[in-house]
């Protein structure tokens, strides 16, 4: 089975740092993803991991330790439209799942001014 | 280019009804997964189409729900006799062969299903 957890609520003010975490455990492991999520709207894609580092892009990065089930999504200089849901999703590719995500429940972020 | 579309967006069904959730893909892709989206709850993976095939069902509940993609047209997620407890946000995800790990997914914006 799959089993991810991440934290269900973070708060941070504008233009600082914040460190949202995610653990996993699961059979068949191909990629780790995050996405966010504005209420009412669409997941995004944010960003993707498969071997084990940190991967930049602009003010957000994703880092990623196989060997522990563990990534974390950094966002740098916080703006109030960052306040949103941050969904980590696993991909498994064991037998006919080809492609498919397993989510957590989603850490909902609020930025304060 | 359009994304994902579904429709419609908010859908009110009483007890015992059915309900009937559209969904196009993005131009050029031809596999398309369900999720439904429980309040609290992390985003829970239902069906895995082809066009024309089913390739993975283990999600979807083995009663009144069932899903199609066909040759011609959007797929369609339907769920008979709709009980409050089938009130949720569906949404659809598309991509072309995800034959890479790297193949992300695009999320249409969902269909919000409200059962009285």
């Amino acid at each position: 089975g799959q089993n991810i957890d991440q934290p269900t609520e973070m708060t941070a003010t504008e233009g600082a740092i914040v460190q949202i975490n995610c653990t996993y455990q699961t059979s068949g492991f191909n990629g780790l993803f995050w996405y966010q999520q504005h209420a009412g709207e669409a997941p995004t894609f944010l960003s993707y991991n498969v071997l084990d580092g940190l991967e930049e892009k602009g003010r957000f990065s994703s880092f990623l330790s196989r060997s522990k089930g563990y990534s974390y999504l950094l966002l740098k200089e916080l703006q109030m439209k960052d306040s949103a849901s941050y969904l980590c999703a696993v991909r498994n590719d064991r037998g006919s799942t080809l492609g498919r995500l397993y989510f957590g429940r989603g850490t909902q972020l609020t930025v304060w001014p | 280019n359009a994304g994902v579309m579904q429709n419609p967006r908010h859908l009110v069904r009483r007890r015992g009804q059915e309900a009937r959730l559209r969904c196009s893909p993005m131009k050029g892709h031809s596999h398309v997964y369900w999720y439904r989206q429980l309040p609290e709850e992390g985003l829970k993976f239902m069906v895995y189409l082809q066009k024309e095939n089913i390739i993975d069902e283990s999600g979807m509940p083995k009663e009144r729900f069932s899903a199609e993609f066909p040759k011609e047209g959007p797929s369609i997620l339907r769920i008979q006799q709709v009980v409050r407890g089938d009130s949720a946000a569906y949404f659809c995800a598309s991509s072309p062969l995800p034959r890479f790990a790297n193949e992300k997914l695009f999320f249409g914006s969902g269909t919000q299903l409200s059962v009285l």
